[in-house]
C-alpha cells in the first residue's frame, strides 16, 4: 500500500536553531519526492522536488536529501525564522499518476 | 496576478443547502484538482481533470460534483450539505497530463489560498 510517513507530528524550537523533519514512504514504483510548505490559512507551496537520481537539493536555508534505497526524506532548516511556523508536507509521486500527501509536520517557531 | 484563485474564501451555511465553490487557474495548466483539507489538517484528492475530463474521482459522495467549463476552470457544487463537509478545500493545477515525462517536475501543484467552508 502506497504510504507517506511524516515525524515528528509536531515540532517546537527556538527561533535561529536548526531541525530536520523526515519523511518515510512505501510508495512504488517511485516517481519523485516533493516537499510543500502550507502557511496557516494558505495553500501549499512547493519547496523542493527531488527525482529518484537526486540526493540533496537546497533552496535558500531549507535543505532536502533523498536516499531512494531506505525510502527516506528529510528537510533540514538552518538558522529557523518566525516565518518558518508551517506544516510542512511530504508528498510522492508514482510512476502511476498517483500523489500521495503525507500527514504534515507542524512547525512552531518560537522567538 | 494570482495563479490559482478560489471564490469564495470563507462559506458558512447551514445543513441540507446546496453550495458551489469556483476555481480559476491562469498558469496555462492542463491538470486541475480539488483536495479537502480536514481538521486534522491532512490534505485528501477529491477530484482531477485533465483538458475538461475527469480522471479521479476519489470515492466522493455523488453530492459533490465538479465542473469544468474548460481547463482554467474547475468548480465544486455541493449538494445537500452535511456537517461532516466543513472543511477547507483547496483547488490545485499542475502541468502534468497522462504521458509527461514523470521526472520532469511537471505533477509540481500549485494550490489556490482554500476556501473555508462551515456547515451549521
Amino acid at each position: 500500500k502506497n504510504q507517506v510517513e511524516q515525524s515528528p507530528q509536531s515540532l517546537i524550537i527556538l527561533e535561529g536553531k536548526n531541525c530536520t523533519l523526515q519523511c518515510n514512504y512505501t510508495v512504488s514504483p517511485f516517481s519523485n519526492l516533493r516537499w510543500y510548505k502550507q502557511d496557516t490559512g494558505r495553500g501549499p507551496v512547493s519547496l523542493t522536488i527531488m527525482t529518484f537520481s537526486e540526493n540533496t537539493k537546497s533552496n535558500g536555508r531549507y535543505t532536502a536529501t533523498l536516499d531512494a534505497d531506505t525510502k527516506q526524506s528529510s528537510l533540514h532548516i538552518t538558522a529557523s525564522q518566525l516565518s518558518d511556523s508551517a506544516s510542512y508536507i511530504c508528498v510522492v509521486s508514482a510512476r502511476d499518476d498517483k500523489i500521495i500527501f503525507g500527514k504534515g509536520t507542524r512547525l512552531h517557531i518560537l522567538p | 496576478d494570482t495563479a490559482v484563485s478560489q471564490t469564495p474564501k470563507y462559506l458558512v451555511t447551514q445543513m441540507g443547502n446546496d453550495k458551489s465553490i469556483k476555481c480559476e487557474q491562469n498558469l496555462g495548466h492542463d491538470t486541475m484538482y480539488w483536495y479537502k483539507q480536514d481538521s486534522k489538517k491532512f490534505l485528501k484528492i477529491m477530484f482531477s481533470y485533465n483538458n475538461k475530463e475527469l480522471i479521479i474521482n476519489e470515492t466522493v459522495p455523488n453530492r459533490f460534483s465538479p465542473k469544468s467549463p474548460d481547463k482554467a476552470h474547475l468548480n465544486l457544487h455541493i449538494n445537500s450539505l452535511e456537517l461532516g463537509d466543513s472543511a477547507v478545500y483547496f483547488c490545485a493545477s499542475s502541468r502534468w497530463s497522462p504521458g509527461t515525462d514523470y521526472d520532469s517536475g511537471a505533477n509540481v501543484l500549485t494550490f489556490g489560498a482554500g476556501s473555508r467552508l462551515t456547515v451549521l
